[in-house]
């Protein structure tokens, strides 16, 4: 079965700065796809970024890049330039490979990191 | 505008009380989901549906029951609800290869 860990229960950075939220998985599948999540105290879900586990590039959008080391299943998520409106929980999660039995879409979560912007 | 509507956004009831939470999507998705969210456990899946007429369980399903007559709806459905099920609940859908779309998330007490 899939797993995401996610180490971190709650870090803090300061405005401008650069932070990495670890994100391990395991998996004995070739074919998956990592994403992660912003929840703000609002509660939605919001989609940063993914990568494929084909992908040879890591994948970046605006701030947010991912460190997508396959040997070591981790796929950290990087965020430049901290924002105050950056504070918030993050989730890393998995997908998990299609296959004919069902559940082939299913996404698996870790606990969440807890970010705290601080000026 | 594409999205995954959730009804109600907060709940709060009694323990017992039969409930039903709604989950709509424009998007023509066929794969729709329910999940749970508890401090310290992430999200967990309740419930999941590949289309219509085909549904199937997830990782907490004990309590919980779903339906999908149509491809756009999929209401998850609390026939006795007891207070270990308090908790924020998103009904998610997929398209493409990684388009997961959430939907805005229920706050359900159970007291």
């Amino acid at each position: 079965a899939q797993k995401i860990t996610q180490t971190q229960p709650g870090m803090f950075v300061q405005e401008k700065e650069a932070v990495t939220l670890d994100c391990t998985y395991d998996t004995s599948d070739q074919s998956y796809g990592l994403f992660w999540y912003k929840q703000p105290s609002s509660g939605e879900m919001i989609f940063l970024i993914y990568q494929g586990s084909y992908d040879e590039q890591n994948a970046t959008e605006g701030r947010y890049s991912l460190n997508f080391q396959k040997a070591r299943k981790s796929a950290n998520l990087v965020i430049s330039a901290s924002q105050l409106g950056d504070s918030a929980m993050y989730f890393c999660a998995m997908r998990e490979p299609y296959i004919l039995t069902g559940g082939g879409n299913k996404l698996t979560f870790g606990t969440g990191t807890q970010l705290k912007v601080e000026l | 505008e594409a999205q995954v509507t959730q009804n109600p956004r907060y709940l709060i009831t009694v323990t017992g009380k039969k409930l039903t939470v709604t989950c709509s999507q424009n998007m023509n998705h066929e794969y729709m989901s329910w999940y749970r969210q508890d401090p310290g456990l992430g999200l967990r899946q309740i419930y999941y549906s590949m289309n219509v007429e085909v549904t199937d369980k997830g990782d907490v399903p004990e309590g919980y029951k779903v339906s999908r007559k149509e491809k756009r709806n999929f209401p998850l459905i609390l026939e006795s609800p007891s207070p270990n099920q308090t908790s924020l609940y998103f009904c998610a859908s997929r398209g493409g290869d990684h388009g997961y779309t959430f939907g805005s998330g229920t706050r359900l007490t159970v007291v």
